[in-house]
């Protein structure tokens, strides 16, 4: 069966920090993979999705960025991680093909940039 | 782009009760459509969902409706019970996208 791995649970950054955020999926082959954020009370906003090793499109401009550098492997970085950028990351797989799939998401990693 | 609204943002109902939750979406190209439950402190899941080519869908205690003409869909939870309480969420997907709603908070009280 298809499991999704996201850590840390829990990171508390200072202002300016650095920041890397690591996803990864098992038992399953060329998942499209996506990063959202959701903040304290509110909804879920898509950050990045990659349908494919190296490939990665950006839905918001901001400090972060995402890599995918093996095909199940996903990363969220920062260089220098803001208070905005305070809240809930959620990875995320979805099957490939002609049709959309749910989401399978992984428990998140809640940041608290101090 | 495609944008999802959702209504209402808190419903509180009565252990017994229906409960019914209504989403628009903007990009009539969308052709699936997920819900989510999150239960606090917890990751989204997905619940059920419907394709373009279906107006309704049924499991169990749960039900969504789909009307592809006016862009609406909506779910419908019904003899809600005190854990069916959690934020829930609507969402419109064209191929590798899904755009969610703001949430909505469900409260049953017993």
């Amino acid at each position: 069966s298809q499991t999704i791995h996201q850590w840390p649970a829990t990171l508390v950054q200072p202002v300016g920090s650095p920041l890397s955020l690591e996803c990864t999926v098992e038992g399953t082959s060329n998942p499209n993979l996506y990063w959202y954020r959701q903040a304290a009370g509110r909804g879920l906003q898509l950050l990045f999705y990659s349908v494919g090793i190296g490939q990665i499109s950006s839905e918001v401009p901001q400090n972060l960025s995402a890599s995918r550098p093996q095909d199940r492997q996903f990363i969220l970085s920062s260089k220098k991680l803001l208070l905005s950028d305070s809240g809930f990351y959620l990875c995320a797989w979805s099957g490939r093909g002609g049709l959309s799939y749910g989401y399978t998401f992984g428990s998140g990693t809640r940041l608290t940039v101090v | 782009g495609e944008n999802v609204e959702q209504h209402p943002s808190t419903l509180s109902v009565q252990e017994g009760d229906s409960a019914v939750i209504k989403c628009t979406y903007s990009d009539s190209a969308s052709n699936y459509f997920p819900w989510y439950k999150q239960e606090l402190g917890k990751r989204p899941q997905l619940i059920i969902d419907i394709r373009s080519n279906v107006g309704e869908k049924k499991d169990q205690r749960i039900a969504v409706t789909l009307n592809k003409t006016a862009k609406h869909f909506s779910l419908h939870i019904t003899e809600t019970q005190p854990e069916d309480s959690a934020v829930y969420f609507c969402a419109a997907s064209l191929q590798i996208k899904t755009i969610f709603g703001a949430g909505t908070r469900l409260f049953v009280k017993a």
